[in-house]
Formats: C-alpha cells, sequence, structure tokens
C-alpha cells in the first residue's frame, strides 16, 4: 500500500522560504516511470491549488502563477520529494498535500501538512 | 486564466440522486476526474477517465461529460456521502498542468 507522508516546519516568516518533504513507501520513486509526485495546497476553508510536480527524472511542471516562486526536485535514492518556496506571504498559509499521480488522477494523497506564515 | 467551476452547494435527501457539475474549457480536451473530501480528511479519488472507478468505490458514483461540462452523479446517496467534492483535470494550455474545481459541498438531509 503506497503511503505518503509530508514533513518540514509548521510555522515560516513572511519573506522567508517554505520547505516541505514528501516521504513516499510502498512504491518506488525510481521505477514507477507511470507516476508524477505532486503538491497540492488548500488554504483554510478554501479549495484546492496545484502548486507543481516532480516526475522520476527530475523534470517538473509547475503552476503558472507559482512557478517564480517555486521549485520541487527528487531524490530517489531517500524515496522522497520536497517543495520549496520562496519569498511566502500570509497568502501561502494552506495544508499542503504531497500526492502520486497519473496524467489524469491524484490517486494516493499524504495526510496534509498546515504550514503558517506569520511572524 | 483557465478554471473549473462548480456551484459551491447543493443538498439531496437520503437515498435519492444528486448531480454535481463541474464548467471549465479544459474538459472538452481531458476527461475530468472527482474527488471527495470529508471533515480534516485528505481528498479520495472517486472517479477518473470520466467514469473509472477506483477499487472501493461504491458504485453508486458516476461520471460523465459533454461539452465543456463534467457531471458527478450521486445515485440512492447515504449519509456517509456527505463531503466536498471537487474536480480536476489537465489544463488545456499548458504541458502537464492541473486545474481543480471550487468545490461543492454536498449535504445529505
Amino acid at each position: 500500500q503506497v503511503q505518503l507522508l509530508e514533513s518540514g516546519p509548521g510555522l515560516v516568516k513572511p519573506s522567508e522560504t517554505l520547505s516541505l518533504t514528501c516521504n513516499v513507501s510502498g512504491d518506488s520513486i525510481s521505477v514507477s516511470t507511470t507516476y508524477f509526485w505532486g503538491w497540492i495546497r488548500q488554504s483554510p476553508g478554501k479549495g484546492l491549488e496545484w502548486v507543481g510536480s516532480v516526475f522520476h527524472d527530475g523534470s517538473t511542471f509547475y503552476n503558472p502563477s507559482l512557478e517564480s516562486r517555486v521549485t520541487i526536485f527528487v531524490d530517489t535514492s531517500k524515496q522522497q520529494f520536497s517543495l520549496r518556496l520562496k519569498s511566502v506571504t500570509a497568502a501561502d498559509t494552506a495544508l499542503y498535500y504531497c500526492a502520486r499521480h497519473t496524467a489524469v488522477a491524484f490517486d494516493r494523497w499524504g495526510q496534509g501538512m498546515l504550514v503558517t506564515v506569520s511572524s | 486564466s483557465s478554471e473549473l467551476t462548480q456551484d459551491p452547494a447543493v443538498s439531496v435527501a437520503l437515498g435519492q440522486t444528486v448531480r454535481i457539475t463541474c464548467q471549465g474549457d479544459s474538459i472538452r480536451s481531458y476527461f475530468p476526474t472527482w474527488y471527495q473530501q470529508k471533515p480534516g480528511q485528505a481528498p479520495v479519488l472517486v472517479i477518473y477517465s470520466k467514469n473509472k472507478r477506483p477499487s472501493g468505490i461504491p458504485d453508486r458514483f458516476s461520471g460523465s461529460s459533454s461539452g465543456n461540462t463534467a457531471t458527478l452523479t450521486i445515485t440512492a446517496a447515504q449519509a456517509e456521502d456527505e463531503a466536498d467534492y471537487y474536480c480536476n483535470c489537465r489544463d488545456n494550455i499548458g504541458n502537464l498542468h492541473y486545474l481543480f474545481g471550487t468545490g461543492t459541498k454536498v449535504t445529505v438531509l
């Protein structure tokens, strides 16, 4: 059974960089040529927003509205992929989910990690 | 920019049928996907590739699409179907970019 688990600081100061890691178990990131590994966020009381995704070979795809601030990278040896979002503001406060997905569906999700941007 | 629009809320009587719609230009190009999210939980995939259900999803959930509109139908809704539902599909203006709908809160009466 594939499991994903987010980790990282739950509090980030404005203008700093948000950093989260997703650990994957039950599936091999390096072998899964079918799957992408993505980040989705959900602001409090709001809907879902795709942040970006990475393929096992390091290819990345980002939400155009966040592209200038986002970096996603994969470490296949550690079975993890990571999100970096720079120059954060209060608008970046959200529940951040990591997820596995194909070209058409996000089929496995982590439990989510709340990140608050506040001084 | 591209977007997927859903009605904010809909209610259904226990055992009746409810239809949740999602509108957007990207639906003309890509099959929509649907997720169920209950309070405090991560979203769960319920329909993909227009009308396929993952293992474990009851067959009372079905999907369809026509033109720029996708529909998730819950036939004979149960109390446990009360949740937020989100549509999702690839954005037709980017390479492997994804859109999520605005979400619909389903209340089972």
